[in-house]
């Protein structure tokens, strides 16, 4: 079956301290992986996309995650969490071609203390 | 550049009734999709659109029905309102024709629905 898990419902990190959100997939086909961030009453943002190339990928406000197949996880990271990273954070998956109906796990949401 | 809109913002309505919710694309795209988003989870596909047709569809009864039309906006209803209807739900928007096949989707601010 096809599906996203994210472990960590909440995280609380202090300002300037690192973060990393963990993502875990099953997908039978190549999977085209998403992570989004939601900001309280506001839709979904794009961070940052991986399909295929390098398993390292940057995306906006500093974020970058790591693709590794053999542990079918896809983990974001940000060296030094600011205030204004506190959110909704939600890890997706869909097919890299035709429709692309994306299934999303059930979110992490960050808190960050001063 | 407008991104994709939604309207309206919340809605309330009492169990039994019918609802309407709209969306417009993020310019250039032509494929619509609907999500809901219940309190504390994630979003879940309710259907695509693309060429005016429904595509694809996630495991939602056939309470939930859509259209789109031919400037590729597109209307999400939900007849016979259950409590459980309650969530927000989302329109993302999309187009093969840029990007190639990177099927990226673009959300919008979504439309908060709350079932008395």
């Amino acid at each position: 079956a096809q599906s996203v898990t994210q472990p960590d419902i909440h995280i609380t990190v202090s300002e300037g301290a690192s973060l990393e959100l963990r993502c875990n997939y099953s997908y039978g086909a190549t999977p085209y992986l998403f992570w989004y961030v939601q900001s309280p009453g506001q839709g979904l943002q794009l961070l940052l996309k991986y399909f295929s190339g390098d398993t390292l990928v940057q995306g906006i406000k500093g974020f970058e995650a790591e693709f590794k197949r053999s542990q079918s996880s896809f983990n974001l990271r940000k060296p030094s969490v600011h205030w204004s990273d506190a959110a909704e954070y939600f890890c997706a998956v869909g097919p890299y071609g035709g429709y692309n109906k994306l299934i999303f796990g059930a979110g992490t949401r960050l808190a960050v203390h001063p | 550049d407008a991104g994709v809109t939604q309207s309206p913002t919340h809605l309330i309505k009492t169990r039994g009734q019918q609802v309407t919710l709209r969306c417009s694309p993020k310019s250039g795209h032509d494929t619509v999709s609907w999500y809901q988003q219940a309190l504390g989870q994630g979003p879940q596909f309710i259907f695509q659109y693309y060429e005016e047709e429904e595509r694809q569809r996630g495991n939602f009864p056939d309470r939930f029905s859509g259209h789109q039309f031919p400037n590729y906006s597109s209307e999400l209803n939900v007849n016979a309102l259950l409590l459980g209807d309650s969530a927000l739900y989302l329109c993302a928007s999309s187009s093969p024709k840029t990007g190639g096949t990177h099927n990226e989707q673009f959300f919008g601010p979504g439309t908060r629905l709350t079932v008395l």
